[in-house]
């Protein structure tokens, strides 16, 4: 298995709405990440979790709420988004930790969310 | 991590070589260069690394200058499914500020 699963394809939310997106690897990979990407824009760093461990928060909302249940699972919840929160959502794993290693990321095709 | 500079857009005719540039010019020593394509609707999907030495693998190749200040990402023989954007990436592996931070990359069409 070479590949990172994210579910749901597609999600839309009220803004009161509480929801969670779901990312899988079985690659043995050490280190995963969530990335959100803008129409038009690159991809913007949010979450990295090292070895089930959240190492970086990129000063990310609190109503995104990050969550890595093992190593092969990595959770984003959802709760009170803003319509300006609708973007898709790519969930990336590294077989290295960041700063142990030079392999590349593997990403998800994402969740395309919108807030309504 | 070093910012990149690169072209916002290209062409190239199917069948020869892509050549995209990126320039680096302040990249510190211990960091890498890698290049990542995103084709439309689609996560971004890792190509090819180095360090300092020219590198291959079976998608591309990567040519970093002596002086490391920029370096060409080389598709040898473009099909229409190269069409993507290609994100050159600054990266200080084997740090402790080791992330993979993108930029607005070069939108490459490959035209029939």
């Amino acid at each position: 298995d070479t590949e990172v699963t994210q579910t749901p394809k597609h999600l839309v939310m009220g803004m009161t709405n509480k929801k969670s997106l779901k990312c899988e690897q079985h690659m043995g990979h050490r280190a995963m990440y969530w990335y959100k990407q803008k129409a038009k824009k690159p991809p913007e760093l949010m979450f990295v979790y090292s070895y089930e461990k959240l190492s970086i928060n990129e000063s990310v909302p609190s109503r995104f709420s990050p969550e890595c249940p093992n190593s092969s699972l990595l959770n984003l919840h959802l709760h009170a988004l803003q319509p300006e929160d609708s973007a898709l959502y790519l969930c990336a794993s590294s077989l290295d930790a960041p700063g142990q290693g030079t392999h590349g990321y593997t990403f998800g095709s994402g969740t395309r969310l919108t807030v309504v | 991590d070093a910012k990149t500079t690169q072209p916002p857009s290209m062409d190239c005719a199917e069948g020869r070589a892509a050549n995209l540039p990126c320039n680096h010019s302040t990249i510190s020593g211990n960091e890498y260069v890698y290049w990542y394509r995103q084709i439309h609707s689609q996560g971004p999907q890792y190509i090819i690394h180095g360090l300092k030495n020219n590198e291959t693998n079976e998608m591309a190749s990567l040519i970093i200058t002596e002086d490391r200040k920029s370096s060409t990402l080389i598709l040898p023989h473009a099909t229409l499914r190269d069409t993507a954007v290609y994100y050159c990436i600054v990266r200080a592996t084997k740090t402790s500020y080791d992330k993979v931070i993108f930029g607005p990359g070069t939108s490459l069409s490959v035209i029939p």
